[in-house]
């Protein structure tokens, strides 16, 4: 069975600091995984895709297959990154399994 | 770009009764549409899959007699909650996706409260 873990439900960083999302996976076949951010009073939204192997505001992950992780990082955290991130892992005709989320606060 | 919408925002609904959720893809053709449930600070739990023209895919647990799903446009799925008791109340978030590209779109969620 498929199963997502992110094991920080809450991370408060200073502004300008590094920040680190943890997400470890289980999953028998090929993983495709997936960062996915919630703003406040907005609607989930997709940060990142393993595959694209991109930056997306200032923010990268990558797959590690032997440690089954896709830790998202940031260098230089900023105010406008608080949220909700949640790490997902695509099944099968891309049925989705989240982790249940980290809330991010940065503060000034 | 690739907007879902949902339809309504919240709902209140007496016990026993039922309610309908809409959900749209409004400027994109979604071959695959999604259910998900989210409980307070909890993550998303995907119910069921939706595919135009096509029965419904319920995830294991989840009642298809309870939770009634119409996917009969490529634009347009529907979830009926059949007479509703206290405790299906929750958020309920739609997502949509174009065949051959693995993003999901999500729809904005309707909070639904049965009294």
């Amino acid at each position: 069975a498929q199963r997502v873990t992110q094991p920080e439900k809450l991370l408060s960083v200073f502004k300008g600091a590094p920040v680190e999302l943890k997400c470890n996976y289980s999953y028998s076949g090929s993983p495709e995984l997936f960062w996915y951010v919630q703003y406040s009073r907005q609607r989930l939204q997709l940060l990142l895709r393993h595959i694209s192997r991109e930056s997306i505001k200032g923010f990268t992950a990558d797959l590690n297959k032997g440690e089954t992780s896709f830790h998202l990082k940031k260098p230089f955290a900023q105010e406008e990154d608080s949220a909700m991130y949640y790490c997902a892992l695509a099944r099968g005709d891309y049925k989705l399994s989240f982790g249940a989320g980290t809330t991010v606060t940065v503060r000034a | 770009g690739a907007v879902v919408s949902q339809h309504p925002s919240r709902v209140i609904c007496k016990s026993g009764t039922s309610v309908k959720i809409e959900c749209r893809s409004l400027d994109f053709q979604a071959t695959t549409m999604f259910w998900y449930r989210q409980f307070p600070k909890q993550s998303l739990m995907l119910m069921a899959t939706s595919n135009e023209g096509s029965k419904a895919t319920y995830e294991q647990g989840v009642e298809k007699d309870k939770f009634l799903i119409n996917h009969a446009s490529l634009t347009l799925s529907t979830l009926t909650v059949t007479s509703a008791h206290p405790e299906d109340s929750s958020f309920y978030i739609c997502s949509a996706r174009v065949r051959l590209y693995p993003e999901q779109y999500f729809g904005p969620g309707t909070r639904l409260t049965v009294t």
